[in-house]
């Protein structure tokens, strides 16, 4: 298996919801990433989990809340979001950290729309 | 933290090669360059990625010079399909350094018919 996974594809939120994405990898990487990307934008790393820890966090707001159960799973919750968060969010994985450990696999995203 | 500058867009025909640079003047010794290729709506796709001289794979070549100050990203014969966002990124992830976590503006490519 050789996929990122991410759930679910679209979601739309009013601003007092909690909702929460998930994002899977089988391929036994050991770090996990969460990216926030705009309309016509790069993506923006927000958060970086080595070993299930959370190792770099890119000053995101605290209404963004990451949790890492286990070594496959990521997952992205969300509070009292306000309309400009409103982004496609892309997971990724990496075997590790540095040269070719660190090439990234990306998820498909989720498309997020906070009303 | 290496900075990447390319150009912002590109357009190219079918059939043609297309060779798209990155410049990374503070490159530094551990640091590699890797290149991911996004369709709109999706996440980032690695195409390619390298230290030194000149690595190919099955979908793309990158050419890096002697002082690596550089490299570019060379698509053969290109097709519609190939119309996308590329991305440039320089670091090595180690030590902190998150280099290779941060994306530039990437040049966007356009195969017309």
């Amino acid at each position: 298996d050789t996929e990122v996974t991410q759930t679910p594809k679209h979601l739309v939120m009013g601003m007092t919801n909690k909702k929460s994405l998930k994002c899977e990898q089988h391929m036994g990487h050991r770090a996990m990433y969460w990216y926030k990307q705009k309309a016509k934008k790069p993506p923006e790393l927000m958060f970086v989990y080595s070993y299930e820890k959370l190792s770099i966090n890119e000053s995101v707001p605290s209404r963004f809340s990451p949790e890492c159960p286990n070594s496959s799973l990521l997952n992205l919750h969300l509070h009292a979001l306000q309309p400009e968060d409103s982004a496609l969010y892309l997971c990724a994985s990496s075997p590790g950290f540095g040269g070719p450990e660190g090439t990234q696999y990306f998820g498909p995203g989720t498309r997020l729309l906070v009303l | 933290l290496a900075k990447t500058t390319q150009p912002i867009s590109m357009d190219s025909y079918e059939g043609q090669e297309v060779n798209i640079t990155c410049s990374h003047n503070n490159i530094a010794t551990n640091d590699y360059i890797t290149w991911y290729q996004q369709f709109p709506s999706q996440g980032p796709r690695f195409i390619i990625q390298g230290y030194k001289t000149k690595v190919t794979n099955e979908v793309a070549s990158l050419f890096i010079p002697a002082d690596r100050k550089s490299s570019t990203l060379s698509l053969p014969r290109v097709s519609l399909s190939d119309t996308a966002v590329y991305y440039c990124l320089v670091g090595n992830g180690g030590g902190g350094s998150q280099g290779n976590l941060i994306f530039g503006k990437g040049t966007k490519l356009s195969v017309k018919p």
